[in-house]
């Protein structure tokens, strides 16, 4: 069975430029999230999706952050403008209904 | 913030069992403990869960004391390849199926030949 996959791996950037991070989930999972790990710290929710819907988004940063999951399978994360504090890594992962969430290997961010 | 407590290190000799405990006294009646680890520049990954039941795995087996308010993380033969953070997170299975992940600090297990 496939794992989650995420792309790009890596990426720098400078700070007020924007980005795109992509996740592919595990096949049939229902329930897609993004989480932001800063270095030294646990991963932290941003948005939770189930199916194209979503379920938590209190601790997204609204204002620069967004995210979307058409088709209820593929899903995007995007940041614009990016700030020095984003720098951090972005976890995907993906869960059925067993609840068990698999990770995604995450994209490292760096802002200049 | 995270429900649980873990100490932020601990050393673990290869081949010897490793005891990871974490503190969660505020544990209500529907919630699970579920362990994760996260080896370096990998995403975290699921271990094992349980409710009030004494759970084992291939990979590890979680010991919950009666009154819930603790639980032990136990990886019989460790190997260099258990080196790794170790999270404790208390949460919800509702009917949704959709609680979330609180990661704390966890622990972070190093196994030394």
């Amino acid at each position: 069975e496939a794992g989650v996959a995420q792309s790009p791996r890596y990426k720098i950037i400078e700070k007020r430029q924007s980005v795109a991070f992509w996740c592919n989930p595990i096949s049939g999972h229902a329930t897609l999230y993004w989480y932001q790990q800063i270095l030294g710290q646990g991963p932290k929710l941003l948005i939770q999706f189930q199916n194209n819907g979503v379920v938590d988004d209190s601790q997204l940063p609204k204002d620069r952050f967004s995210a979307e999951r058409l088709k209820g399978v593929d899903s995007t994360l995007k940041i614009q403008p990016a700030k020095l504090e984003d720098s951090a890594v972005y976890l995907c992962a993906s869960s059925s209904r067993k609840n068990e969430q698999f990770f995604g290997p995450g994209t490292r961010l760096t802002v200049l | 913030d995270a429900k649980t407590t873990q100490p932020p290190s601990m050393d673990c000799a290869e081949g010897r069992a490793a005891n990871l405990p974490c503190n969660h006294s505020t544990i209500s009646g529907n919630e699970y403990v579920y362990w994760y680890r996260q080896i370096h520049s990998q995403g975290p990954q699921y271990i094992i869960h349980g409710l009030k039941n004494n759970e084992t795995n291939e990979m590890a087996s979680l010991i919950i004391t009666e009154d819930r308010k603790s639980s032990t993380l136990i990886l019989p033969h460790a190997t260099l390849r258990d080196t790794a953070v170790y999270y404790c997170i208390v949460r919800p299975l509702g009917s949704s199926n959709t609680g979330k992940l609180i990661f704390g600090q966890g622990t972070t297990l190093q196994v030394k030949p």
